[in-house]
């Protein structure tokens, strides 16, 4: 039973192409999130949803583009994809926080690294 | 602005032997703290998480780690390491608008 899942796994592809990564979580859920992770394994946030609504854009460039069809799913999709793109992207999911209490534990799924060539 | 710092990028410990990583916070109010632990290829899992009461808190793994508001640390310790302990450890604090902020995360190795 994977709590929060990704595809694909590993991603190679060309600068220029564009391409999409999938997150899944069944943990019934409100909020979730994509973390980009760089090769020093810094973890920065990119963006979160809350019930299908944007919460957090940290300052991505518009190529990036998420999208949430239901709160179970957050994908990301990234146009003309640039060498610098290349990282390992997390996506993770916690209970709704809005209105204040204690900050949950997110759950990551383990990650899609994306490579641009 | 809220962060974290961990001020240790790797460290190294015998099997058996007693860990501790450190971890350094700012934020203006009570903070939240978490460790995750990233291993080898994986997502990142907690260990433990404080929000409030006994500044002393338990976590998977053995690992445990106390909160110290007069030195803003956060610190994480396991009495004995185990091989499989080998792994990216990442602090983090709870921020404003559901962030969390990471610290750059310590790479802990382990001598047989």
């Amino acid at each position: 039973d994977t709590a929060v899942s990704q595809t694909p796994k590993y991603l190679v592809t060309q600068m220029g192409n564009d391409k999409s990564i999938k997150c899944e979580q069944n943990l019934g859920h409100d909020t979730m999130y994509w973390y980009k992770q760089d090769s020093k394994k810094f973890l920065k946030i990119m963006f979160s949803y809350n019930n299908k609504e944007l919460i957090i854009n940290e300052t991505v460039p518009n190529r990036f583009s998420p999208k949430s069809p239901d709160k179970a799913h957050l994908n990301l999709h990234i146009n003309s994809l640039e060498l610098g793109d290349s990282a390992v992207y997390f996506c993770a999911s916690s209970p709704t926080l809005l209105g204040g209490g204690p900050y949950n534990e997110q759950f990551f799924g383990p990650g899609t690294r994306l490579t641009v060539l | 602005a809220q962060s974290v710092t961990q001020p240790d990028i790797h460290i190294t410990v015998s099997e058996g032997a007693s860990l501790e990583l450190r971890c350094n916070y700012s934020y203006g109010a009570t903070p939240y703290l978490f460790w995750y632990v990233q291993s080898p290829g994986q997502g990142l899992q907690l260990l433990l998480k404080y929000f409030s009461g006994d500044t002393l808190v338990q976590g998977i793994k053995g690992f445990e780690a106390e909160f110290k508001r007069s030195q803003s640390s956060f610190n994480l310790r396991k009495p004995s390491v185990h091989w499989s302990d080998a792994a990216e450890y990442f602090c983090a604090v709870g921020a404003q608008d559901d962030k969390i902020i990471f610290g750059k995360g310590t790479r802990l190795h382990i001598l047989p």
